[in-house]
């Protein structure tokens, strides 16, 4: 198996742009997905295939890859975004991994 | 609207079994791949199995094989994990989950987990 890595927390300021990393050599060769999972819910995907948007989700929300990393932004970051953001891929072999999660802090 | 609700948690003592089922309404419930996910108390997400629209293919995290067995029922809407030999580091939230995507042929695309259900806790005490 292998490991997708995550910055444990990231904070910002409202109406700033919010950015969250996740790693893993999979990466290179997998899409990525994003979570956002706010305290006591169920998480919710927030991007898919890299930098799709699922309906309903704000256009704020955006992501990019490259190589091995690939990005999460939030721009004009609000309250109620304020939550725990999870990437997660594929591998070869047909498993699935999450990183390890970032807390989003609202300052 | 699509609709997933687990039960079948509880506590159990070291070693041993539950099942777990997730009921899935508002959908074509055999379209779709579908996951366990889990999450220990305040700590992150895990996968931990998933399986086909036939329920031919099976894939488990390292740490549940030989231990958790990932079912379904189609005609009954229903996802089932049997998990035996339970240990105190099973203690999670368990999460079913859909999974967007298509196959074609032997290929299969995904679009990410697009629905998951509230969860089911799990107690495994030691």
């Amino acid at each position: 198996s292998y490991e997708l890595t995550q910055p444990p927390s990231v904070s910002v300021s409202p109406g700033q742009t919010a950015r969250i990393t996740c790693s893993g050599d999979a990466l290179a060769k997998q899409y990525a997905y994003w979570y956002q999972q706010k305290p006591g819910q169920a998480p919710v995907l927030v991007i898919y295939k890299d930098s799709e948007r699922p309906s309903g989700i704000p256009e704020r929300f955006s992501a990019s890859s490259s190589g091995t990393t690939v990005m999460l932004t939030i721009s004009g970051v609000q309250a109620e975004d304020e939550a725990d953001y999870y990437c997660q891929s594929a591998d070869s072999s047909g498993t699935w991994v999450f990183g390890g999660g970032t807390k989003l802090t609202v300052l | 609207e699509v609709q997933l609700v687990e039960s079948g948690g509880g506590l159990v003592q070291s070693g041993g079994s539950l099942r777990l089922s997730c009921a899935a309404s508002g959908f074509t419930f055999s379209s779709y791949w579908m996951s366990w996910v889990r999450q220990a108390p305040g700590k992150g997400l895990e996968w931990v199995a998933n399986i086909k629209q036939d329920g031919n293919d099976k894939y488990y995290v390292d740490s549940v094989k030989g231990r958790f067995t990932i079912s379904r029922d189609n005609a009954k809407n229903l996802l089932y994990l049997q998990m035996n030999g339970l240990r105190a580091e099973d203690t999670a939230v368990y999460y079913c989950a859909r999974e967007n995507g298509y196959c074609s042929g032997d290929n299969c695309y995904s679009w990410g987990f697009d629905y998951w259900g509230q969860g089911t806790l799990v107690t495994v005490s030691s």
